[in-house]
């Protein structure tokens, strides 16, 4: 079974430029998450897709940062414009189930950002 | 808010050593669950153990054992026979059982080291 796929790895930026991340998750699974891991920490939740809709948004900087999970597969997350305290490893996952919060996530490798 | 606290920033141990990592967190809930994943270098977190608050019983995975306190809302992982493979970071993560949409809540990780 394939994983969750993220695209790029590594990305380096100037602030105030743009960046797009990309997830692709475990087939089948409705749920997906992005998170942000800032050097030294844990990942912080910044939203939760389940299928193409929302269901928690409220730790995402909405005035830069941006997501879609259009047809409920491949999600996008988006930083516009970036600041130099967005660096950091951008981490995708996936799980199978709705409303069950025992359910294992799976995480893809993650996209290390840099804002210079 | 619930908060996640691993005082241990690095461990290390000896192969084939047992070493265990301290978690407590901070919560009104009685329902919750309670979770150790694994980062390696390579990034991909995956999950380690699980545990559910409502269960008296520790959970234990092949050389991967918790000591749940509910009371006290401790949450340690054990660790027996240490392998060079089980070199990372680890995070202790709590997920309300309300519903599917809550967060997860990571702490800030205990990075450990195995000696040959």
């Amino acid at each position: 079974e394939a994983g969750v796929a993220q695209s790029p790895r590594y990305k380096i930026i100037e602030k105030r430029q743009s960046v797009a991340f990309w997830c692709n998750p475990i087939s089948g699974h409705a749920t997906l998450y992005w998170y942000q891991q800032i050097l030294g920490q844990g990942p912080k939740l910044l939203i939760q897709f389940q299928n193409n809709g929302v269901v928690d948004d409220s730790q995402l900087p909405k005035d830069r940062f941006s997501a879609e999970r259009l047809k409920g597969v491949d999600s996008t997350l988006k930083i516009q414009p970036a600041k130099l305290e967005d660096s950091a490893v951008y981490l995708c996952a996936s799980s199978v189930g709705i409303w069950l919060p025992q359910e294992t996530q799976y995480f893809g490798p993650g996209t290390r950002l840099l804002v210079l | 808010a619930q908060t996640v606290t691993q005082s241990q920033p690095e461990m290390s141990v000896q192969e084939a050593e047992t070493v265990t990592l301290s978690c407590t967190y901070d919560t009104s809930e009685s329902d919750y669950y309670l979770f150790w994943y694994k980062q390696p270098p390579s990034r991909q977190m995956i999950l380690v153990i699980r545990q559910e608050a409502y269960k008296q019983q520790n959970a234990t995975e092949n050389r991967f054992s918790v000591n749940f306190q509910k009371a006290a809302k401790s949450f340690s992982l054990k660790i027996s026979d240490s392998q060079l493979g089980d070199a990372a970071m680890y995070f202790c993560a709590y997920r309300s059982a309300t519903s599917g949409n809550t967060p997860l809540v990571f702490g800030k990780g205990t990075r450990l080291s195995v000696i040959a």
